[in-house]
Parts: structure tokens; C-alpha cells; sequence
């Protein structure tokens, strides 16, 4: 069974920095692209970030580029989102998504998701 | 950067039939996906590449897209379905995941 579990979230500070993880479980993680998607309170679904499956290939929504940093360890089956200079508008729940390509090609859509877990920038 | 358009709401009786539009440029030329999130849960996908179902989503769920508009209909509504619908494509744009603004679809 698929698993994502999302984790790092809380109460931050405008300016400051949050390192967001997601370990991965059930499927080869090596093997797929992996994603960030947000949702802020009450609003619709936003991608943030992706990275393919050897980290060669990496994108950025345009409201957090310069600002947030994906990456991935295959050893460790996990995703992380560095997420610096937060502003309140970066408050919302982060979802980890796998993508169903392997490593021949993106499918470019989100098969599994994480329960997600909530980022709150205020002061 | 393109845009996604969904009605705000679909209200629907039991055992008939939704119909959830997804607006987009040309949108029959991109590759259509479907999510269903229910309150308080994580998104789901029911529908992908315009109108195939993942393994465990009811056949009840399909999807068609042509022209400017996509559609996700679901037959024999039943009372479980009550949910917010998220469709959402590829672009070769600066965002290039884009989702629609969600419908909100409402079983009477």
C-alpha cells in the first residue's frame, strides 16, 4: 500500500524558514517523480513544487520561486521542501503527491497523496 | 498562464446524474485529470487522461473532453460522492500543473 507522510509543519514567523519532509512507503520511491502541491484554508489546490525521479529535473511554481528548494533522498525514501523568506500567503496544508510515470517518462498528474500537514506563517 | 474554469457549485438529486465542466483554452488538445476531495481529506484521483479510472474508483465516474471544455460526470449519484472536484492539466507555461477552481458539488 502507498504511503506519504507528511511532516515539519507549524507556526512561523514572516521571513523565516521551514524544512517540510515526506517519507515515502509501499512503492519503489527511486523510481518516480514526486511533488509539493498547497492548499491554503478554505481555497483550491496549488502546485508548488516537483522533482523527477534522479533530482535531475526540478520546477518551481512562480509565488515561491527563489524562495523554497525541493529535493529528495532515494536512499531514504523521502522528500523534503525548504521553504525560506515564508510570507503569510505561504500559509496552507502541504500535500507530498507521487506522480504514476516511472522513470521512461512523466505523467504529469498526482496518483497518490499524503494527509498533508499545515504551515501557518503569522506573527 | 492558462487557466482553468469550473462552476462554483453542482447540486444534484440522488440516483441522477452530475455533470462537472472544466473550461480551458483548447483544452481538448491537453491531457484532462480529475480529483475528488472530500471535507477534511486529502485529494483523489477518479479520472485521468480525459477518461480513465484508477484501479477502485467506480464506474460510475467518467470523463470526456473536447474543444474548449472538459467534463467529469458521474452517474447514479449516491449520497458518498458529495465532495469538492478538482480538475487539472499540464501546460507548457511558467506553472505548469494547473488545477481548476473547484466545484463544489452538492447531493439534495
Amino acid at each position: 500500500e502507498v504511503q506519504l507522510v507528511e511532516s515539519g509543519g507549524g507556526l512561523v514567523q514572516p521571513g523565516r524558514s521551514l524544512r517540510l519532509s515526506c517519507a515515502a512507503s509501499g512503492f519503489t520511491f527511486d523510481d518516480y517523480a514526486m511533488h509539493w502541491v498547497r492548499q491554503a484554508p478554505g481555497k483550491g489546490l496549488e502546485w508548488v513544487s516537483g522533482i523527477s525521479w534522479n533530482s535531475g529535473s526540478i520546477g518551481y511554481a512562480d509565488s515561491v520561486k527563489g524562495r523554497f528548494t525541493i529535493s529528495r533522498d532515494n536512499a531514504k525514501n523521502s522528500l523534503y521542501l525548504q521553504m525560506n523568506s515564508l510570507r503569510a500567503e505561504d500559509t496552507a496544508l502541504y500535500y507530498c503527491a507521487k506522480d504514476p510515470g516511472g522513470t521512461a517518462a512523466m505523467s504529469y498528474y498526482f496518483d497518490y497523496w499524503g494527509q498533508g500537514t499545515l504551515v501557518t506563517v503569522s506573527s | 498562464s492558462y487557466v482553468l474554469t469550473q462552476p462554483p457549485s453542482v447540486s444534484v438529486a440522488p440516483g441522477k446524474t452530475a455533470r462537472i465542466t472544466c473550461g480551458g483554452n483548447n483544452i481538448g488538445s491537453k491531457s484532462v485529470h480529475w480529483y475528488q476531495q472530500k471535507p477534511g481529506q486529502a485529494p483523489v484521483l477518479v479520472v485521468y487522461d480525459d477518461s480513465d479510472r484508477p484501479s477502485g474508483i467506480p464506474e460510475r465516474f467518467s470523463g470526456s473532453n473536447s474543444g474548449n471544455t472538459a467534463t467529469l460526470t458521474i452517474s447514479r449519484v449516491e449520497a458518498g460522492d458529495e465532495a469538492d472536484y478538482y480538475c487539472q492539466v499540464w501546460d507548457s507555461s511558467s506553472d505548469p500543473y494547473v488545477f481548476g477552481t473547484g466545484t463544489k458539488v452538492t447531493v439534495l
